[in-house]
């Protein structure tokens, strides 16, 4: 079985100071994870994706998350928040023998101006 | 978010009532999902297809019904649903299922609200 764990609700941030957003995993087999952002009244939107090679992956609108397969986990971080970075974020993984992704409940993100 | 389209975006219906969701991905991919939304719980997946086949079913209730006529087109018919089926209603596509790192893409959701 596959589960992911976001283990904040939510996370508060002041516009310009760096942002992380927890994810840990729990999988048989190598993992492939991903981040999805979510805005109000929309669908989910793909940030990033780790498959294999370097640990650190970037993704789009600034944002990056490192996979550390000791600590099973895969943060997404931004060096610099924006206000407009405010919105619901999703880790999510899929391994071994799985063909589905399995979600976490979801990190709701604010940035304070 | 055009990569993937769905209509309607609100819908609301009794619970005798019957309507249908649509979806079409414009990607040129081959799987498709149906995924439920509810507030505070994680995203649910319900059904996928691959080529027009469908391959998961995640023990959803046949009052969901889901048509795949082609691999651009997902529809959900809907009949004699219950208040707590009220949620937002996500499609997604990707290339297929045979590579596992393969990226989801999600439509922006129907928002329904069964009375």
């Amino acid at each position: 079985a596959q589960s992911v764990a976001q283990p904040e609700d939510q996370v508060n941030v002041a516009e310009g100071n760096p942002l992380t957003v927890k994810c840990t995993y729990s999988v048989s087999g190598n993992p492939y994870l991903f981040w999805y952002v979510q805005y109000p009244n929309r669908g989910l939107q793909f940030l990033l994706k780790y498959i294999t090679g370097d640990n650190l992956v970037k993704g789009s609108y600034g944002f990056e998350a490192e996979f550390n397969k000791s600590q099973t986990s895969f943060h997404l971080k931004k060096p610099s928040a924006l206000v407009s970075d405010s919105a619901l974020y999703f880790c999510a993984v899929m391994a071994g023998s799985a063909r589905q992704l399995t979600f976490g409940s979801g990190t709701q993100l604010t940035v304070l101006p | 978010e055009t990569g993937v389209t769905q209509t309607p975006r609100h819908l609301v219906m009794g619970m005798t009532n019957k309507k249908s969701l649509k979806c079409e991905q414009h990607l040129g991919h081959n799987a498709m999902y149906w995924y439920k939304q509810s507030a505070k719980k994680p995203l649910e997946l319900m059904f996928v297809y691959n080529f027009k086949e469908q391959t998961e079913n995640n023990s959803v209730p046949s009052r969901f019904s889901p048509e795949c006529p082609n691999s651009s087109h997902l529809f959900l018919h809907l009949h004699t649903l219950q208040p707590e089926d009220s949620a937002l209603y996500l499609c997604a596509s990707s290339q297929d299922l045979d590579y596992r790192g393969e990226t989801q893409y999600f439509g922006p959701g129907t928002r329904l609200l069964v009375l």
